[in-house]
Order: structure tokens, then C-alpha cells, then sequence
């Protein structure tokens, strides 16, 4: 168990430039989470997967934003057209659910910080 | 909705005296209550969570907390500071119920903890 891993860890863009971010979640976990958050500020939920299903999206993600699992294994986040509002860590999360009355506790990665210049 | 606020964005304390970190919730269904740590330039690690049952938690690291209904209160507390608790710690709740299960997290907006020699 090699944790939660996020690429790259670092991101500088130009803004209106597209960016795309990974994140592997530990093999076992079947849900996926994004999470954005700003300097001097908590994370905010983004979105969140089940196997390959996007089941909630917030009202944080702009149609500027695209996430996907394909094979329900590892996630891809996608900016377009970069603003510097974009500026913040993305951190990604993953725990592993059975029903209402289980589910792992969320264990996150070191994040990507993207700067948007 | 559900919200957390942490009182205090800077707490200090001196090496070997109490840690008391105040966390209040607002929910309208039962919460899952939960505390976690972040290290510059890392992600986030959980330290300990309130589900159902006893209202003192213990976690890692020597910390605990206690979940009270009838402040609306999940404070965190150690005995005895060292110097690598220094860190932001933030409190987080989950609507269980509401999200069936998904324990998509709400943050508070951290408390920074400085140790002094």
C-alpha cells in the first residue's frame, strides 16, 4: 500500500492554458475524491467517484472542469482554459466503501499545487 | 446544510502544556465528526473520527476529543504539546445519512498550532 499518489506536484500555467492533473488511489479503494483548497482556507469538495461512476459534482465545478475514472481505478481532473482564480492545491482522496454503515475513513495525497500566472 | 467552525486561526501553546483545539458544528441530521492534520506541502492525515458511540476519542498521536451533542461541540485536546504537533489541523463533518455514506467532508478553515520551546 503506496498510499494515495498525485502527479505532478507542482503545476505553473499561463491562464487560458488547459491543465490536467492524476491522481492513483490506493488499489483496494473504490471511491474517488477531489478536493480544491485555497491558501488560508479548508479543502472543498469538488466531486467524487464510485468505481468508474461520477456520482456528485459541486456546484464548485464550473463546466471549465472535467474529471473522469474510465476503469474505476486511477482519476484525471481537467482545467480549461485556466483563470487566476484556478490558483490552489487539488487534493485527491480515496476510501474504500460498503454500505451506509461502512466506509473507510477518507486518506488523501500530498496534492497538486497549480499556479496560474 | 452542514458547517463547522473552528475558533482561533492561530493557537500557541509552550512545549508540555494542554492542546485545545475548539471545533463547533451545525447539522441537521446526526454528524460524523472528524479531525485531521496537514503538514506544509502534504496532504491531509486523519487523526482520529466520531461515528456512533462513545463520545471520547481517542486518536493518534496522544490526541482525543469529545464529541457534545448538546453544545454542538468536537474539541480537540492533548495533554501534552511537542514540538512536532506544530502543524494546521482541521475539523471536519460528513452527512452520513444524507450522502449515503459517501462521507463527502465538510472543512472548517484550519487552526494553525505553533509549539514554543
Amino acid at each position: 500500500d503506496t498510499g494515495v499518489s498525485q502527479d505532478p506536484r507542482h503545476k505553473i500555467t499561463k491562464r487560458g492554458q488547459n491543465v490536467t492533473f492524476r491522481c492513483d488511489p490506493i488499489s483496494e479503494h473504490n471511491r474517488l475524491y477531489w478536493y480544491r483548497q485555497t491558501l488560508g482556507q479548508g479543502p472543498e469538495f469538488l466531486t467524487y467517484f464510485q468505481n468508474e461512476a461520477q456520482l456528485e459534482k459541486s456546484r464548485l465545478l464550473s463546466d471549465r472542469f472535467s474529471a473522469e475514472r474510465p476503469k474505476g481505478s486511477f482519476s484525471t481532473l481537467e482545467i480549461q482554459r485556466t483563470e487566476q482564480g484556478d490558483s490552489a492545491m487539488y487534493l485527491c482522496a480515496s476510501s474504500y466503501f460498503i454500505s451506509r454503515t461502512y466506509n473507510s475513513p477518507l486518506h488523501f495525497g500530498n496534492g497538486t499545487r497549480l499556479t496560474v500566472t | 446544510a452542514q458547517s463547522v467552525t473552528q475558533l482561533g486561526s492561530h493557537v500557541s501553546v509552550s512545549e508540555g502544556a494542554l492542546v485545545l483545539l475548539r471545533c463547533n458544528y451545525s447539522s441537521s441530521v446526526p454528524p460524523y465528526l472528524f479531525w485531521y492534520v496537514q503538514y506544509p506541502n502534504q496532504g491531509l492525515q486523519l487523526l482520529l473520527k466520531y461515528t456512533t458511540g462513545a463520545t471520547l476519542v481517542k486518536g493518534i498521536n496522544g490526541f482525543e476529543a469529545e464529541f457534545k451533542k448538546s453544545e454542538t461541540s468536537f474539541h480537540l485536546t492533548k495533554p501534552s504539546a511537542h514540538m512536532s504537533d506544530a502543524a494546521e489541523y482541521f475539523c471536519a463533518v460528513s452527512d452520513q445519512e444524507l450522502t449515503g455514506g459517501g462521507n463527502k467532508l465538510t472543512f472548517g478553515t484550519g487552526t494553525q498550532l505553533k509549539v514554543e520551546l
